[in-house]
């Protein structure tokens, strides 16, 4: 069975300063997908970024970017230029390959942005 | 409406109630998905549907019943529950086998906030 760890259950940063948030999975899958969601107070679940297994090119969404290091299973998220409004949980998913698949979920981080 | 709706948003039952909540996406998706985040457990998957088939069902525990009429609804029955199935219940919805890989995300509803005394 695939699991999800995430080591930090809590983080914090500096307002305007760059946090990075650990994952580690654990899979035998070679096609799967990784994932970064938020879910801020209002408690709706966010996608961040996602990365495909088969591309060896980390993803980047303005702000947010990955490290994906395959061959260890890890991956971690970058959070550049921290804002008030990324103070929110964050969780690590992983899916594997195409169609209805579960997401299978990390255990999550609460990360607190400081003014 | 857009996105994946979610009602009630807040519920509070008694463990010989009968409620239903109910989950409504708005995307064009043939999957839904039920997931329940609970404070000591990581978010757990507990219904999958595809195109209105149950095609995954988490060993959940009988007195949660779902219903997927057609694939922009879904239903999850609750009958005789417990004070531990209190928790926040999460619908999600997806394009399942379509080209493009980004058409496999899955997008969340706001959830139901459940309370069982």
């Amino acid at each position: 069975a695939q699991t999800v760890t995430q080591s930090q259950p809590e983080m914090s940063v500096q307002e305007a300063e760059t946090v990075t948030l650990s994952c580690t999975y654990d899979t035998s899958e070679s096609d799967y997908y990784l994932f970064w969601y938020k879910q801020p107070p209002s408690r709706q679940m966010i996608l961040v970024i996602r990365q495909e297994a088969y591309k060896q090119q980390n993803a980047t969404e303005n702000r947010f970017s990955v490290n994906f290091q395959k061959a260890a299973k890890s991956f971690s998220l970058k959070i550049s230029d921290s804002q008030l409004g990324d103070a929110a949980m964050y969780f690590c998913a992983y899916r594997r390959g195409q169609g209805a698949q579960k997401l299978v979920f990390g255990q999550g981080t609460r990360l607190t942005i400081n003014p | 409406e857009t996105g994946v709706t979610q009602t009630p948003r807040h519920l509070v039952m008694g463990m010989t109630n009968k409620k239903s909540l109910k989950c409504e996406q708005h995307l064009g998706h043939n999957a839904m998905y039920w997931y329940k985040q609970s404070a000591k457990k990581p978010l757990e998957l507990m219904f999958v549907y595809n195109f209105k088939e149950q095609t995954e069902n988490n060993s959940v525990p009988s007195r949660f019943s779902p219903e997927c009429p057609n694939s922009s609804h879904l239903f999850l029955h609750l009958h005789t529950l417990q004070p531990e199935d209190s928790a926040l219940y999460l619908c999600a919805s997806s394009q399942a086998g379509a080209s493009g890989r980004r058409n496999n995300e899955q997008f969340f509803g706001p959830g139901t906030r459940l309370t069982v005394l």
